[in-house]
């Protein structure tokens, strides 16, 4: 089952660039999308979403891109920190609001 | 800030024991799910509750499932006969309403032995 799609299972990225992860779906009854990091030993930690009758949403140093006819979401995180480094989970809401469903993560690294 | 706790941590049990895995959600939260996580696999839903009763299920909440609010701050997840494919991480979450980010717990890590 692969209706959430992060395709790059890691990513490097030097402290002050920016960082773009990038997930795409299938399923087109996901009505809105979050992502969601984690640390070690830890549950994943909500970051930012968007509905899908936005294209974009920003929060501070994170912004999330929506284009939705390419069934394609980015978050963006600039300047970029070590504190940063974490797994990034895409996960997509279905317009019942009682599932979520994760992608497989992206693992990035920012380094000093 | 208010966060779902889950205990224990980490349980190891043999296959075919019976398990109940404990949630505390966040206090005035409506909407209660499980998620596991198998080794190298991607978080899956398992279930979700609101109103005392389940509102949606997947696939892999069979029969050896099941899910309660006993007390009214408490939310458990039982399985009762246990596999050894049931060895996983399993999260925890909650919601105020439909459509919120949900709240995840710290995990607690299933040992099927």
């Amino acid at each position: 089952d692969q209706q959430v799609k992060q395709n790059s299972p890691s990513l490097s990225v030097q402290e002050g660039r920016i960082s773009i992860l990038n997930c795409d779906y299938t399923n087109s009854m996901f009505d809105y999308f979050l992502w969601y990091k984690k640390y070690p030993a830890e549950g994943p930690t909500f970051l930012i979403s968007i509905s899908s009758i936005k294209d974009k949403n920003e929060d501070g140093r994170f912004t999330v891109f929506l284009n939705k006819s390419a069934k394609h979401l980015s978050l963006h995180i600039v300047p970029s920190q070590p504190g940063d480094s974490a797994v990034y989970f895409c996960v997509a809401g279905d317009n019942a609001g009682n599932m979520l469903t994760f992608g497989g993560g992206t693992r990035l690294m920012v380094k000093p | 800030e208010p966060e779902v706790t889950q205990t224990p941590s980490h349980q190891v049990t043999q296959m075919g024991q019976e398990v109940i895995l404990r949630c505390v959600p966040i206090s005035n939260h409506l909407y209660f799910y499980w998620y596991r996580q198998i080794l190298g696999q991607k978080v899956e839903f398992l279930v979700s509750f609101y109103n005392n009763e389940i509102s949606e299920k997947s696939e892999i909440f069979d029969d050896q499932f099941s899910v309660e609010r006993p007390d009214g701050s408490n939310f458990t997840l039982k399985i009762r006969s246990t596999k050894l494919e049931d060895s996983a991480m399993y999260f925890c979450a909650s919601t105020r309403g439909l459509w919120d980010e949900q709240y995840f717990g710290p995990g607690t890590r299933l040992t099927v032995t």
